[in-house]
């Protein structure tokens, strides 16, 4: 039973626009959450984060937002550039500082230039 | 900064062939993962190493086995490689609260 759920499993956007991508989560102990991007032939290297005393986080161009009580959170790229073009994954885990991460299933990104 | 390092970057293997995955970080960190990614599917936890002497299940363990040698290496061995077992493995490895560190991963073909 997946716990970290991205539909919408790709997303085509133009270059300068906004990209947003969603994740929706099941378990009501999770209190950190993550974004992860993922360019093909690499691992995946952290991204943003979030805690749950928090509804924002903002670094750059990108932003994530978290609903508590929707259990969702999203991640904004303003505004989206060539080399956004990756798979995005969205992790969440239960207590800070856990030790283990629930990942969603990713969303590629395309960004046209 | 080496990070988390993983040998080797390719390999095929027949079925019934046995291979050790490498995955060694330089970061000092306590836990270390192993995960594999498929289409469609994400990144799935393979086995877990919470601390130097410790290995957990994650949630598709079957047909792999898993050695925390020191700190420092976590290796996961295919005894008898499969054709559901071609995939991408990404070793990874953290410490309390930081996120994750991965390795640039293996892609394992088996034939």
């Amino acid at each position: 039973d997946q716990q970290v759920k991205q539909n919408s499993p790709s997303l085509s956007v133009q270059e300068g626009r906004i990209s947003i991508l969603n994740c929706d989560y099941t378990n009501s102990m999770f209190d950190y959450f993550l974004w992860y991007k993922k360019y093909p032939a690499e691992g995946p290297t952290f991204l943003i984060s979030i805690s749950s005393i928090k509804d924002k986080n903002e670094d750059g161009r990108f932003t994530v937002f978290l609903n508590k009580s929707a259990k969702h959170l999203s991640l904004h790229i303003v505004p989206s550039q060539p080399g956004d073009s990756a798979v995005y994954f969205c992790a969440a885990s239960a207590e800070y500082g856990n030790n283990r991460l629930a990942f969603g299933k990713g969303n590629q990104v395309v960004v046209i230039p | 900064n080496a990070g988390v390092t993983q040998t080797p970057k390719f390999q095929v293997l027949k079925t019934g062939q046995s291979m050790t995955l490498q995955c060694a970080q330089d970061m000092n960190h306590n836990s270390m993962y192993w995960y594999r990614q498929d289409p469609g599917m994400g990144l799935r936890l393979i086995y877990y190493s919470a601390s130097e002497g410790t290995t957990d299940k994650g949630e598709v363990p079957n047909g792999y086995n898993v050695s925390r040698l020191n700190k420092r290496e976590f290796s996961l061995r295919l005894e008898s490689a499969a054709p559901s077992q071609t995939s991408v493995y990404f070793c990874a490895s953290n410490r309390g609260a930081i996120g994750y560190t991965f390795g640039s991963g293996t892609r394992l073909t088996v034939v």
